[in-house]
């Protein structure tokens, strides 16, 4: 079953425009989320999870547990955003359900 | 500090051979995941390693792949008679324990093209 629903796989913005990114999960329990992204050429790397309600690069998720979602925003999108973003959750037994990924282009 | 390192970052083989990758995790990483990416399907977990623990083996999709994890470090992922199927980046992360919200560092990946 898939738990971890990416809806779109490429995303265009332009420079200045906020931007979200969707993320859907299907988990009867209480679920931990996260977003990882990928620089062109580098690691694939953490960019934030729910649990410390941290802001990273100027991006924010909020978990919803009525809509089961965890989107990806920022009010302002800057150039070095664009990268490949997964969602991510992690069920009790530390297994690791990635999404499909976002790829975002952010246009000059 | 170094991170997790990877190799070979190419494989090339031919249906029916068998490969080995190799994932050498960070220093004192008690965990260590692998998962497949292939094109349109997002990261497949494989295999999960913490500590001394029985490793759960639950993603991984037939009995041709194995993986063992040598003195709670190295990690080596074995594809038996591989398949075209099998073709993929195949990457390893590793974090300072088991809970789940700790981070995972990701390797670079192993490119596995089978002919």
């Amino acid at each position: 079953a898939q738990r971890v629903t990416q809806p779109e796989k490429l995303l265009s913005v332009f420079k200045g425009a906020p931007v979200e990114l969707k993320c859907n999960y299907s988990y009867s329990g209480s679920p931990e989320l996260f977003w990882y992204v990928q620089y062109s050429r580098q690691r694939l790397q953490l960019l934030l999870r729910h649990i410390s309600r941290e802001s990273i690069k100027g991006f924010t998720a909020d978990l919803n547990k009525g809509e089961t979602s965890f989107h990806l925003k920022k009010p302002f999108a800057q150039e070095e955003d664009s990268a490949m973003y997964y969602c991510a959750l992690s069920d009790t037994g530390n297994q690791f359900y990635f999404g499909t990924g976002t790829s975002l282009t952010v246009i000059p | 500090g170094a991170g997790v390192s990877q190799s070979p970052s190419n494989k090339v083989t031919e249906k029916g051979k068998d490969v080995e990758l190799r994932c050498d995790p960070i220093s004192g990483h008690t965990a260590l995941y692998w998962y497949r990416q292939s094109l349109g399907q997002g990261l497949e977990f494989l295999i999960y390693f913490q500590g001394n623990s029985a490793p759960d083996k639950s993603g991984l999709p037939s009995d041709r792949f194995s993986a063992e994890r040598t003195g709670g470090s190295v990690s080596t992922l074995t594809i038996q008679r591989t398949q075209q199927e099998d073709s993929a980046v195949y990457l390893c992360a590793s974090s300072s324990g088991g809970r789940a919200h700790n981070e995972q560092f990701f390797g670079p990946g192993t490119r596995l093209t089978v002919l």
